[in-house]
């Protein structure tokens, strides 16, 4: 199946700091990829959709600013926490659909953030 | 909008006892159906799938799902639970090439 990766897997910033988050499609090309961020028990909510080549869409109350997104190719789109703060502490996950569209979004390990 | 229901947070069940985890989701076509399982700290894994076609799909790890238009429901089942499957459990569907709408999740609790 499509394999999509995400790096790193766990980080822990100073308050403050930037960090980046990758995410790639190892075997496919990726038209689309969605970030989601998922809080401690509870469901995956949809950050932003990116396309490649253009800029990301963001939804209702998700900070452009602060959570930037780069989908410069097919098969890696980042996603980067700017000034992060302790509440931006949270499990960020990306999925991305193929080129060939079967309707099937694949998901990376995801990404643990921990801002001090 | 679209959005996915799991009326059930917690369900605890014993081992080797079938289970049934509930989905209902509100869209007007028909929507593509997926169920995924979350291990704590771990990334999602696709369970199964529905697009189109025979209504009872068949996933991993023994599990099946079953699609009803008239119930607006997905419901996946297991006949005969381990304790390894103790997770949480997310129902979610898109349109094709949308985001996925998640449900709130389920989590699934195994005793001996």
């Amino acid at each position: 199946g499509a394999v999509v990766s995400q790096h790193p897997s766990w980080v822990i910033c100073k308050s403050g700091t930037s960090v980046k988050i990758e995410c790639r499609s190892l075997d496919f090309q990726a038209t689309t990829m969605f970030w989601y961020r998922q809080f401690p028990k509870q469901s995956l909510m949809l950050m932003a959709t990116s396309n490649e080549g253009s800029k990301a869409t963001y939804e209702q109350g998700v900070e452009k600013d602060k959570f930037l997104i780069n989908h410069a190719s097919l098969t890696l789109s980042t996603l980067t926490v700017t000034s992060a703060h302790p509440e931006d502490s949270s499990f960020y996950i990306c999925s991305a659909t193929a080129v060939t569209n079967t309707g099937e979004l694949f998901f990376g390990e995801g990404s643990r953030l921990t801002v001090l | 909008a679209q959005s996915v229901t799991q009326p059930d947070i917690h369900i605890t069940v014993s081992e080797g006892a079938s289970l049934e985890l509930r989905c209902n989701y509100s869209y007007g076509a028909t929507p593509y159906l997926f169920w995924y399982v979350q291990s704590p700290g771990q990334g999602l894994q696709l369970l199964l799938k529905y697009f189109s076609g025979d209504t009872l799909v068949q996933g991993i790890k023994g599990f099946e799902a079953e699609f009803k238009r008239s119930q607006s429901s997905f419901n996946l089942r297991k006949p005969s639970v381990h304790w390894s499957d103790a997770a949480e459990y997310f129902c979610a569907h898109n349109s094709g090439n949308t985001p996925l709408v998640f449900g709130k999740g389920t989590r699934l609790s195994v005793i001996a």
